[in-house]
């Protein structure tokens, strides 16, 4: 399967718990998105990646939440002292793009957080 | 800041109905990229068309159309005689450099028989 991977699909967590979500993209992707989408919602935009470097992450993201995409390659997106707010499907992207345009993004399934 | 507006919440209609759904967008820069997607009951979002702002020219797939205005700022996506299976929640996208991908709130296409 060479499509955008994320595991695991589902994560049921106790609040205050901490909760890491992986994504691995497109091999020949440089950029690397992460959303979050709640029912009924389009995907917010969290974060995004060009290689290893995070490029912009939205202001609306609380200091518990944190990524890393070390070398370029999988990324991983981590919750700590989850909150019962935080409860939604997480989704990971990747595309090509830079100063010569943009492909289009390719979406893994999703990792689906439910925090009790 | 950029911004993608489909105003359109939800859009009931009965098979063969043909059907719009509208976006638009909002940049101070020349050089940007359009996107929609689909994304059905089973929750994974599907690609169904990229536009970059220097070409206008509308395009069709099969029952799709999308007609890209960059005068009224708008990207809209119609579906011709609609089909049950068309039922999904259709996003609009918008990209430039330096800025990630954006997403619309979506609209809701109900399609019955």
């Amino acid at each position: 399967d060479t499509g955008v991977s994320q595991n695991p699909r589902h994560k049921i967590t106790k609040r205050g718990q901490n909760v890491t979500f992986r994504c691995d993209p497109i091999s020949e992707h440089n950029r690397l998105y992460w959303y979050r989408q709640t029912l009924g919602q389009g995907p917010e935009f969290l974060t995004y990646f060009q290689n290893e470097a995070q490029l912009e992450k939205s202001r609306l993201l609380s200091d518990r939440f944190s990524a890393e995409r070390p070398k370029g390659s999988f990324s991983t997106l981590e919750i700590q002292r989850t909150e019962q707010g935080d409860s939604a499907m997480y989704l990971c992207a990747s595309s090509l793009g830079g100063s010569r345009g943009f492909t289009e993004a390719f979406f893994g399934q999703g990792t689906r957080l439910t925090v009790v | 800041a950029q911004k993608v507006t489909q105003a359109q919440t939800e859009i009931s209609v009965v098979e063969k109905e043909d059907v719009t759904l509208d976006c638009v967008y909002e940049t101070r820069d020349t050089t940007y990229y359009l996107f929609w997607y689909k994304q059905p009951p089973s929750g994974e979002l599907v690609f169904l068309i990229r536009r970059n702002s220097f070409d206008e020219q509308n395009e069709i797939s099969g029952r799709y159309s999308w007609n890209f205005q960059k005068s009224t700022s708008s990207f809209n996506f119609t579906i011709t005689a609609s089909q049950v299976v068309d039922s999904a929640v259709y996003f609009c996208a918008f990209n430039q450099a330096g800025t990630a991908l954006i997403f619309g709130k979506g609209t809701t296409l109900s399609v019955s028989s």
